[in-house]
């Protein structure tokens, strides 16, 4: 039982270009969440999304980033027109259907590092 | 709106129990009480969460007052591996809220 997976682990790009980030969630979990640590600060929230939805993006800056979660393949984080304060530790996190009364764990992966030059 | 506040960081002695206490004063009836940790530049890792009821799994313990405005995290043998910043997080129980990290509690664990 794989955990989450994120992928590219560590990602170069120069100012300009678009990073994509990748995650696949556990299997049997349905609701996806990216959160990014900028170097030496804490894990802030970006955004929630469910299969083909996006539930909650109150932590998205308002441009050149966006995230999908498609009915088939895995949730990326994508960064148009990449600038050096996008530096940042970009990590992904998934948890099952919420349960009527019960408490869902969220899982995290272990991050993709991004670098602008 | 920070919901919990932690103290910034606690050294422990390798081998004792590492006690991280945690005060969420205005946690309501319907709010969980999440415990994660961040090692180094790692993923956060689940470590426990409760409701009102004392928990203990087989990495940690958890202790919530009567009142449920406190609660303490026990690592009863601390490693060196321990070392890490723990997060108290309080998070709805419907739904699939999503957490709220703070700024945590740096735990380091001396030889």
């Amino acid at each position: 039982n794989a955990g989450v997976m994120q992928n590219p682990r560590h990602l170069v790009r120069r100012r300009g270009q678009e990073a994509r980030l990748r995650c696949s969630p556990m299997k049997g979990h349905s609701h996806v969440y990216w959160y990014r640590q900028l170097p030496e600060e804490g894990l802030k929230f970006m955004v929630y999304l469910q299969k083909e939805n996006i539930i909650d993006e109150s932590g998205m800056p308002k441009e050149r980033f966006s995230a999908e979660f498609p009915k088939e393949g895995p949730s990326i984080l994508r960064i148009q027109q990449v600038v050096r304060g996008d530096s940042a530790a970009y990590f992904c996190a998934s948890s099952p259907l919420a349960r009527p009364a019960g408490a869902n764990v969220l899982t995290f992966g272990a991050g993709s590092r991004l670098t602008v030059l | 709106d920070a919901k919990t506040t932690q103290p910034p960081s606690m050294d422990c002695a390798e081998g004792r129990a590492a006690n991280l206490p945690c005060n969420h004063s205005t946690i309501s009836g319907n709010e969980y009480v999440y415990w994660y940790r961040q090692i180094h530049s790692q993923g956060p890792q689940y470590i426990i969460h409760g409701l009102k009821n004392n928990e203990t799994n087989e990495m940690a313990s958890l202790i919530i007052t009567e009142d449920r405005k406190s609660s303490t995290l026990i690592l009863p043998h601390a490693t060196l591996r321990d070392t890490a910043v723990y997060y108290c997080i309080v998070r709805a129980n419907f739904g699939n809220e999503k957490l709220t990290f703070g700024t945590g509690t740096r735990l380091t664990i001396i030889p």
